[in-house]
């Protein structure tokens, strides 16, 4: 256990909806990650926040929105869903430059 | 920008055989290495990292790799592999000295066999 926690474990929707999946980091680190795996794409880096503010922006597409809020949970929206956005997406945490702890991961799945 | 290379997307080995996984990486800065292994249906879990200092690192469940700054290499080794080792594994590079992304490889997926 990484002490990272994420839900949903699994999330099923339909194109065109909208999601938002919820990361809580370990107790204690200020930097939040968000990473999506595809199978096409692998392991591709999306959005970092520290102490509540966007630190830096990877592949994120402009459907896709994250916050960090004040007790440093973090939420990433992702919205008009399209097949291609299937994926595991993780949470990963960090207290400085250290390792990144990774969550469990959200399956997410459009049909 | 920093860039991974694991050249085997698939490593087949036979149970208590000797296993490596290549890794190799690309920066014109100083990088921190990692290494994730992700069982089935689970999430990424850190077998070890390099930052500084001695350049073999020991990790857990008998892992090890080697930090070659000539070769910009970073290749995991174990002696003698389990079936439990069976599982995808991740080479990670990071931008020394800053809270920043990962940049991950492709994954080699270890298959062992009795």
């Amino acid at each position: 256990d990484s002490g990272v926690t994420q839900t949903p474990k699994h999330l099923i929707t339909a194109t065109g909806q909208r999601v938002t999946l919820r990361c809580s980091p370990r107790s204690g680190d200020l930097s939040v990650y968000w990473y999506q795996q595809s199978l096409d794409q692998g392991l591709q880096f999306l959005i970092q926040y520290y102490n509540g503010e966007e630190r830096a922006k990877g592949n994120i597409l402009e459907r896709f929105s994250a916050q960090q809020f004040p007790d440093l949970h973090s939420e990433l929206n992702l919205s008009s869903l399209e097949l291609g956005d299937s994926a595991l997406y993780f949470c990963a945490s960090s207290v400085g430059d250290d390792t990144q702890y990774f969550g469990p991961g959200t399956r997410l799945t459009v049909l | 920008a920093q860039s991974v290379t694991q050249l085997d997307s698939q490593v087949p080995v036979f149970e208590e055989a000797p296993v490596e996984l290549r890794c190799n990486y690309s920066s014109s800065v100083s990088v921190y290495l990692f290494w994730y292994v992700q069982y089935p249906n689970q999430g990424l879990q850190l077998l070890l990292k390099y930052l500084s200092g001695s350049t073999l690192v020991k990790g857990i469940n008998g892992f090890e790799a080697e930090f070659n700054k000539s070769q910009t290499s970073f290749h995991l080794r174990k002696p003698s592999v389990h079936i439990s080792d069976t599982a995808e594994y991740f080479c990670a590079v990071r931008r020394a000295g800053t809270a920043s992304k990962l940049t991950f490889g492709t994954g080699t997926r270890l298959q062992v066999t009795l």
